[in-house]
């Protein structure tokens, strides 16, 4: 069965710096790879995905992913935080040709950010 | 388009009582998904509709769960008789049929408190 693991429960930051959430995943087959973000009482929303092609993403906020076939990874890194980066981040897959909404998830990473 | 939109925000309900959740999908999407997102186990998936036919419910806890979708445009979450442990955050979340392009969009969700 198709599952994901992100390792970081919660990460602390300061401003400035920099950041990477690690995400792996397992599954045999091609899959779709995302990451969503959730604000504070607010619901998810999509940061980035990767489909095919380039294997490193950019997404909105200045957030970008790369993918590596060969570690099942697809970690997510921002070279500079803000406190309005502080969230919960989750990273999720479905497979290939499924619904974008069908989607498995990892427990969520959350940011606190200090300012 | 105002978005997924879920009623109620908040529901606090007492263990035995019949709970029911609404979503409003997209105009013109044709899948849609309840989530269920709680402390110890994350977001999964508990059901997914395309064109208002269940697809796949493997992911509903028990017999007490069950979802309709009547048309495009409304599907209800109900659980009864609720349980303490069924407090969580409910999702749910409509998309198109695959493509590139797009991406699934969740609502704010229901936060279900059973006393």
């Amino acid at each position: 069965a198709q599952s994901v693991s992100q390792h970081n429960h919660h990460v602390i930051l300061s401003e400035a710096a920099s950041l990477e959430l690690g995400c792996n995943y397992s599954y045999g087959g091609t899959v779709n790879l995302f990451w969503y973000v959730q604000y504070p009482g607010q619901h998810l929303q999509l940061l980035l995905k990767y489909f095919s092609g380039d294997p490193l993403v950019k997404g909105i906020k200045g957030f970008e992913a790369e993918f590596i076939k060969s570690k099942f990874s697809f970690n997510l890194r921002k070279p500079s935080v803000q406190w309005s980066d502080t969230a919960e981040y989750f990273c999720a897959v479905n497979e290939d040709g499924g619904s974008q909404g069908n989607l498995i998830f990892g427990k969520g990473t959350k940011l606190s950010v200090k300012p | 388009d105002a978005g997924v939109i879920q009623s109620p925000r908040h529901e606090v309900t007492e263990m035995g009582q019949e709970v029911t959740l609404r979503c409003k999908p997209i105009s013109g999407h044709d899948y849609l998904f309840w989530y269920r997102q709680t402390m110890m186990r994350g977001l999964e998936l508990l059901i997914y509709f395309n064109n208002n036919v269940p697809i796949d419910d493997s992911g509903m806890p028990e017999d007490r769960f069950s979802a309709k979708m009547p048309n495009a445009s409304f599907s209800t979450l109900k659980i009864q008789p609720s349980e303490p442990r069924d407090s969580a955050v409910y999702f749910c979340a409509s998309s198109e049929a695959f493509r590139l392009n797009t991406e699934a969009f969740f609502g704010q969700g229901t936060r279900l408190t059973v006393v």
